[in-house]
C-alpha cells in the first residue's frame, strides 16, 4: 500500500456542483494533514490544513477520519476557477520533523 | 513577505551534462526542502535541511545528486551527470520550524520551481 493515495481523476463537474475527494494514508502514526492546490505548470499552494475536528473555509471543508485513515476535501458551489489538481499531504510522523509526503493529486475540471 | 525564490525557471541540458539550481527561502524559515515532481506525479522529497544541517536525504540519488546549504539560508541542488529520467520540476520549499514535529502544522511554502528537460 502506498503511503498516500489519491484517485487521479479527472473529476468533471458543472459549475455549482458539489464535489468531494478522498485521500488515504498508510501510516496510522501520521500527525498532520494538508490539502494543496496546484494549477497547471505552477507550484503547489497550501489550500488548508486538516484538523481532527474538521476545518471549513468558505466553500471548502476538510475532514479527517483517523479510524479509516483518510482525509477528505469537499468543495461546494464549484467555480470555473476551482479547476486544478488537488494534492493531499501527510506528515508520516516517523522522523520527528516536518517532512510531508504527497499524493499524486486529483484533477478537477469544472465546466460552464 | 517575499516568497521562496528559485532560479533558473527553465533549463534544457543534454544527458551526462551537469546542472545546478538555486533556492532562497523565506526569511527566517529554518527548514528548507528540495522536491522533485515528475509530470503526473506528486512532489517527492529529495532532501531536507534544518538550518545548514541535513535532516533527511534518504531519497536523494547520491551518486548523481548533491545539495548544500552552507550558511543556513540559500541552497543549491546539483545533478551530475544528468539522465533522461531526471526531467522534472524541481521545487524548493521552506517552513518555519523551531521544534521537532511542529513545522508540519504550518505547511510549506513552495517556490515556483525549475523545470528541467534532459535531452
Amino acid at each position: 500500500r502506498k503511503e498516500v493515495e489519491q484517485d487521479p481523476g479527472p473529476f468533471n463537474v458543472p459549475e455549482g456542483a458539489t464535489v468531494a475527494f478522498n485521500c488515504t494514508y498508510s501510516n496510522s502514526a501520521s500527525q498532520s494533514f494538508f490539502w494543496y492546490r496546484q494549477d497547471c505548470r505552477k507550484e503547489p499552494k497550501l489550500l488548508m490544513s486538516v484538523y481532527s475536528s474538521g476545518n471549513e473555509d468558505g466553500r471548502f471543508t476538510a475532514q479527517l477520519n483517523r479510524a479509516s485513515q483518510y482525509i477528505s476535501l469537499l468543495i461546494r458551489d464549484s467555480k470555473l476557477s476551482d479547476s486544478a489538481t488537488y494534492l493531499c499531504a501527510v506528515n508520516p510522523g516517523n522522523s520527528g520533523y516536518s517532512t510531508l509526503t504527497f499524493g499524486k493529486g486529483t484533477m478537477l475540471l469544472v465546466s460552464p | 513577505e517575499a516568497g521562496v525564490a528559485q532560479s533558473p525557471r527553465y533549463k534544457i541540458i543534454e544527458k551526462r551534462q551537469s546542472v545546478a539550481f538555486w533556492c532562497n527561502p523565506i526569511s527566517g524559515h529554518a527548514t528548507l526542502y528540495w522536491y522533485q515532481q515528475i509530470l503526473g506525479q506528486g512532489p517527492k522529497l529529495l532532501i531536507q535541511f534544518q538550518n545548514n544541517g541535513v535532516v533527511d536525504d534518504s531519497q536523494l540519488p547520491k551518486d548523481r545528486f548533491s545539495a548544500e546549504r552552507l550558511k543556513g539560508v540559500d541552497s543549491t541542488l546539483k545533478i551530475q551527470p544528468a539522465k533522461l529520467e531526471d526531467s522534472a520540476v524541481y521545487l524548493c520549499a521552506s517552513s518555519l520550524v523551531r521544534d521537532r514535529g511542529r513545522a508540519a502544522n504550518y505547511g510549506y511554502t513552495f517556490g515556483s520551481g525549475t523545470r528541467l528537460t534532459v535531452v
